[in-house]
């Protein structure tokens, strides 16, 4: 059983829907991560929160939304998507963001499909 | 430019048949490098962590090892079990720097 649990496990959505992505870990870790994973492409960081505090956002487009209410929780709320946004989004947790000894857990990831 | 590359794209082996999977990255200031396992519909899991290079580390069929430029995942006697992708992913400043992976099949 993983650390780190995602819901739902897929999801489709029409362009105009607005859903949300739901991360839980279970870890006592300080930071959080959504990753995006596409065919042939390596893993897309997309936000980080530590302490609860958003400390990057990789250029991600205004569509996605992220919320951290607390360290143990994490969603990404999705509205007016593209069909090109469907891909894999994998919520992670490590101990903080610093620190050579910094595993990064993921979770089972949520498949989103955009039509 | 920070990057990692993997090594092959696919690799396909009869049961028993051992080998190699390379990761090769070009960061500055490596703070550990990392492998993970990857099913297909799943998220990645942790296999193991490399801090400098010499170092080594084996669980059950695979070994890790780390130069100054590169990794390699040996999988010994390989099981179909261990049909999967194999991701690494090197740890720079704060941040991860992810290979395309390596999707071994391994047939019985």
């Amino acid at each position: 059983e993983t650390g780190v649990t995602q819901t739902p496990r897929h999801l489709v959505m029409g362009m105009t829907n607005k859903k949300s992505l739901k991360c839980e870990q279970h870890l006592g870790h300080n930071a959080m991560y959504w990753y995006k994973q596409s065919a042939k492409k390596p893993l897309e960081l997309m936000f980080v929160y530590n302490f609860k505090e958003q400390t990057e956002n990789n250029s991600v487009p205004s569509r996605f939304s992220p919320e951290c209410p607390n360290s143990s929780h994490l969603f990404l709320h999705l509205h007016t998507l593209q069909p090109e946004d469907s891909a894999l989004y994998l919520c992670a947790s490590s101990q903080d963001i610093q620190g050579s000894g910094n595993t990064i857990y993921f979770g089972e990831g949520s498949w989103l499909t955009v039509v | 430019e920070d990057q990692v590359t993997q090594s092959p794209e696919a690799l396909r082996l009869q049961e028993g048949e051992s080998s190699s999977l390379n990761c090769s990255y070009t960061v500055s200031g490596l703070r550990g490098l990392f492998w993970y396992r990857q099913d297909p519909g799943k998220g990645p899991e942790f296999l193991f962590t490399l801090y400098s290079a010499g170092e080594e580390k084996e669980k059950e069929r695979l070994k890790a090892t780390l130069t100054k430029k590169e990794s390699f995942l040996h999988i010994t006697a390989p099981k179909p079990e261990d049909s999967a992708t194999y991701l690494c992913a090197a740890f720079s400043g704060n941040q991860f720097y992810f290979g395309t992976g390596t999707s071994l099949t391994v047939i019985p």
